[in-house]
């Protein structure tokens, strides 16, 4: 079964850092392109970006509301994909869900239940 | 960026009623459009991939269609479960968009 679980979230102020943890397993982590989509209170989804595999050499691509201030990474020995989020605005308060790119199909076949991020003073 | 937009935004629909939601992107986008079914605080759900490929375990009564720029999600008999907010996502170009969301309540 396929299985990923967020962790990481809290609450920061404004100008802070948080890194974010998704944790696959259930099937072959280092085959898939891994993405982060958000969610703030209340409105609709906004993708984050992406990471691919090493055949691809681990390239990324990011939403222009988070490029230069998040980074996105992973550690395929450790089945895990990682959202480093630094000068963080109020604007970035949302609920940060990991998702798993079908091979082949470029689409979210499985995601995670989400981490709260709160961005406040 | 390419713009997707959804309509209706919000539908009263019946148990037993066929349903249908439309997805507009700004530009074509071939097949590259996935939906997906959120419930309150719950994670958004895959149902369709490539327009109108059933996600594994999706119900039959899921189905989808549309090409290019225009794009429909059909519920042909809802069921109590399927209330829930719909998204559609275009996965065509970077950024990946997604709509605004069609929510669908019970009559």
């Amino acid at each position: 079964e396929v299985q990923l679980v967020e962790s990481g979230g809290g609450l920061v102020q404004p100008g802070g850092s948080l890194r974010l943890s998704c944790e696959a397993s259930g099937f072959i982590f280092s085959d898939h392109y891994m993405d982060w989509v958000r969610q703030a209170p209340g409105k609709g989804l906004e993708w984050v970006g992406r990471t691919r595999r090493k055949a691809n050499s681990y390239t990324t691509e990011y939403a222009a509301s988070v490029k230069g201030r998040f980074t996105i990474s992973r550690d395929d020995s450790k089945n895990s994909l990682y959202l480093q989020m630094n000068s963080l605005k109020t604007e970035d308060t949302a609920v940060y869900y990991c998702a798993r790119v079908k091979s082949g199909f470029y689409y979210f076949d499985y995601w995670g239940q989400g981490t709260l991020v709160t961005v406040s003073s | 960026d390419i713009q997707m937009t959804q309509s209706p935004s919000s539908l009263s629909a019946s148990v037993g009623d066929r349903v249908t939601i439309t997805c507009r992107a700004s530009q074509g986008i071939s097949n590259s459009l996935a939906w997906f079914q959120q419930k309150p605080g719950k994670a958004p759900k895959s149902l369709i991939y490539a327009a109108s490929s059933l996600q594994s375990g999706v119900p039959s009564r899921f189905s989808g269609s549309g090409s290019g720029t225009d794009f429909t999600l059909t519920i042909s008999s809802l069921q109590p479960e399927d209330f829930a907010t719909y998204y559609c996502q275009q996965y065509n170009s970077y950024p990946i968009t997604f709509g605004q969301g069609t929510r669908l309540e019970i009559k």
